[in-house]
């Protein structure tokens, strides 16, 4: 069963960058490390894909990153809108799987 | 635009059965593999199951919590992803969420639908 570990909450205030991470096993295996955003009361949202790729429309503060069995998410020039659960997700060819979530609190 | 709606939640009694749907619009269904995933009330996301397009044989792989007792499905001409959920606990409890599997990451996700398994 694969695990991948994040810490329950980060904050910072506006303009500052933050960073989570998201350790697991198979981490830096493969680049199948994506990022997903879920402000309060709203669905999820795709905000980083294959460690490092952003889809069409999230705005370049946000970018990933690995090293090692770490990937990591930065969010620069922090926003109160950026205000919410941030979780990484990975896969296997049978299985798809996230991390328990990190609360983004924005000072 | 790409839009997943789910429909059919609901309060349903433990050992019960019940039924959600996804429909898409905006691309086609049928050329994706597609997901459910759910969020238990102030808990984190948890994978439920997905299955593969046609193109890769059509089967669906699922979670060890609810495997043998939820079954996913398509029907690719209306669009629609089922999953069929028997034998519910009360910890199948959650907000249902339809997504589409991008080969590397749910890229679209619904909007959810709530299921309560209550007494």
């Amino acid at each position: 069963q694969s695990v991948l570990t994040q810490p329950p909450s980060v904050s910072g205030s506006p303009g500052q960058s933050v960073t989570i991470s998201c350790t697991g096993t198979d981490v830096g295996r493969y680049n199948r490390v994506s990022w997903y955003q879920q402000p309060p009361g709203t669905a999820p949202k795709l905000i980083i894909f294959e460690v490092s790729n952003r889809p069409s429309g999230v705005p370049d503060r946000f970018s990933g990153s690995k090293s090692g069995n770490t990937a990591s998410l930065t969010i620069s020039g922090l926003q109160s809108e950026d205000e919410a659960d941030y979780y990484c997700g990975s896969y296997t060819t049978d299985t798809r799987f996230f991390g328990g979530g990190t609360k983004l609190t924005v000072l | 635009e790409v839009q997943l709606v789910e429909s059919g939640g609901g309060l349903v009694q433990p050992g019960r059965s019940l039924r959600v749907s996804c429909t898409g619009s905006g691309f086609i269904l049928g050329d994706y593999a597609m997901g459910w995933v759910r969020q238990a009330k102030g808990k984190g996301l948890e994978w439920v199951g997905f299955i593969r397009h046609k193109g890769y044989g059509g089967t669906a792989e699922y979670a060890a919590a609810v495997k043998d007792r939820f079954t996913i499905s398509r029907d690719d001409s209306k669009s629609i992803v089922y999953l069929q959920m028997n034998s519910l606990k009360i910890e199948d409890t959650a907000e249902y969420y339809c997504s589409r599997w991008g080969s590397t990451s749910f890229e679209a996700w619904g909007q959810g639908t709530q299921v309560t398994v209550s007494s």
